[in-house]
């Protein structure tokens, strides 16, 4: 069973920050935070991941709460191109396995 | 970035033919590949994990005589769904993880079987 909680689905108006939410209460020490987005009919798109401090790239940032049980993706200036399903996946450094849950569906409004 | 293909893209066949998809790792070698499938609206599923030179590990209630996978080298697995029937019809989609890492994995562009 995946290990992640997301909300089922969200809005956001085109040029202002999306946050999606992740609740992930039984992580353990060793397990990595990853987000993954898939745009209809395509393969899921890997965005950024993190242990515990927050992390940066250029599509993203990626809060995590000091006690690990939760996270925030940060699309900082959403478009119309960042309309998918977005994935939060608790996965051990010791594994490749992923397991998904069910997403939140981000839909960006013009 | 590192690339994985899968081909062909779409697919339609007869009810009870078998169809090949393809996974390949275009600049790099993957000593693991999953393949997952996904139905309309709905989450990816891992159906296994293949591993270079040895068997594939199934997921719980995957029929390993139904969904033949072969990895026979650093950058090819293949999934090959046997005598397909309608409810096989779904989104395949296959990943492969950089030899040596256990961070990202790569996913391919999916397949979309379609049984008649």
């Amino acid at each position: 069973d995946a290990k992640t909680t997301q909300p089922p689905s969200m809005d956001c108006a085109e040029g202002r920050a999306a946050n999606l939410p992740c609740n992930h209460s039984t992580i353990s020490g060793n397990e990595y935070v990853y987000w993954y987005r898939q745009i209809h009919s395509q393969g899921p798109q890997y965005i950024i991941h993190g242990l515990k401090n927050n992390e940066t790239n250029e599509m993203a940032s990626l809060i995590i709460t000091e006690d690990r049980k939760s996270s925030t993706l940060i699309l900082p200036h959403a478009t119309l191109r960042d309309t998918a399903v977005y994935y939060c996946i608790v996965k051990g450094s010791g594994t490749y396995k992923y397991i998904f849950g069910t997403g939140t569906r981000l839909k960006v409004l013009a | 970035g590192a690339v994985v293909s899968q081909h062909p893209s779409r697919v339609i066949c007869k009810s009870g033919t078998s169809v090949k998809i393809e996974c390949r790792s275009l600049d790099f070698q993957a000593t693991t590949m999953f393949w997952y499938r996904q139905f309309p609206k709905k989450s990816l599923m891992l159906m296994a994990t293949s591993n270079e030179g040895s068997k594939a590990t199934y997921e719980q209630g995957v029929e390993k005589d139904k969904f033949l996978i072969n990895h026979a080298s650093l950058t090819l697995s293949t999934l090959t769904v046997t005598s397909a029937h309608p409810e096989d019809s779904s989104f395949y989609i296959c990943s492969a993880a950089l030899t040596g890492s256990f961070n990202e994995q790569f996913f391919g562009p999916g397949t979309r079987l379609t049984v008649l």
